[in-house]
């Protein structure tokens, strides 16, 4: 079974400052792992995605994300954050890659930005 | 940018009736999903669809519930006799083998009242 959890259900950052996203996930498999965002009434768009290829993801937005084995964690990142950031975020983990398996979801955290 | 499509956007109906929510997929893509998130709570997968038949469910998608692709494009979610706690965000979802990552529909929220 594989799972993940985020840590904080809200943060917080200035206008600016970094952004850190936390995720942990457990997996039985090598897991491949996924960062969605979802602004205000809208659907989930995918940030960036961790296959093995690298363990140091780019996505859009600036934002990227480090896959630690060794701490099971897969945290988010951003070094300025920008008040279009504001929107929920939410990790995933699957069993491949191939984008035929079912995703599995942490509770999310949503992102306020502060002027 | 290709997308997929989901009507309506929001949906109420009363508890007992039946709803079906829809879906356009992307036209290339091989595989389709629902999940769900009741409000306040986590994205959930509902059940995944390959070859005109479901490849995978979940405890959640019990006989209350159904899939179909009726005419090659479009792709259904059937809810038979809503319940209070059926009221969600309803996201349809397609993907192809080749290129990982999903594309999410915008979603219909669904309330039952």
């Amino acid at each position: 079974a594989q799972s993940v959890t985020q840590l904080g259900s809200h943060v917080s950052v200035s206008e600016g400052a970094l952004v850190l996203l936390r995720c942990n996930y457990s997996s039985s498999v090598p897991p491949y792992l996924f960062w969605y965002v979802q602004y205000p009434n809208q659907g989930l768009q995918l940030l960036l995605k961790y296959t093995s290829a690298a363990t140091l993801v780019k996505g859009i937005n600036g934002f990227e994300a480090e896959f630690k084995k060794s701490e099971t964690s897969f945290h988010l990142t951003k070094p300025s954050a920008h008040m279009s950031d504001a929107a929920e975020y939410f990790c995933a983990v699957s069993p491949s890659s191939w984008g035929n398996e079912k995703l599995t979801f942490g509770t999310g955290t949503r992102l306020t930005i502060i002027p | 940018e290709p997308e997929v499509t989901q009507t309506p956007s929001h949906q109420v109906t009363q508890m007992g009736q039946e709803v079906i929510l829809r879906c356009v997929p992307i036209s290339n893509h091989l595989y389709f999903y629902w999940y769900r998130q009741i409000l306040g709570q986590k994205v959930e997968f509902l059940v995944s669809f390959y070859n005109n038949e479901i490849s995978e469910k979940s405890e959640i998608f019990d006989d209350q519930f159904s899939v179909e692709r009726p005419d090659g494009s479009n792709f259904t979610l059937k809810i038979r006799s809503t319940k209070l706690e059926d009221s969600a965000m309803y996201f349809c979802a397609s993907s192809e083998p080749s290129i990982y990552g999903y594309t999410f529909g915008s979603g219909t929220r669904l309330t039952v009242v």
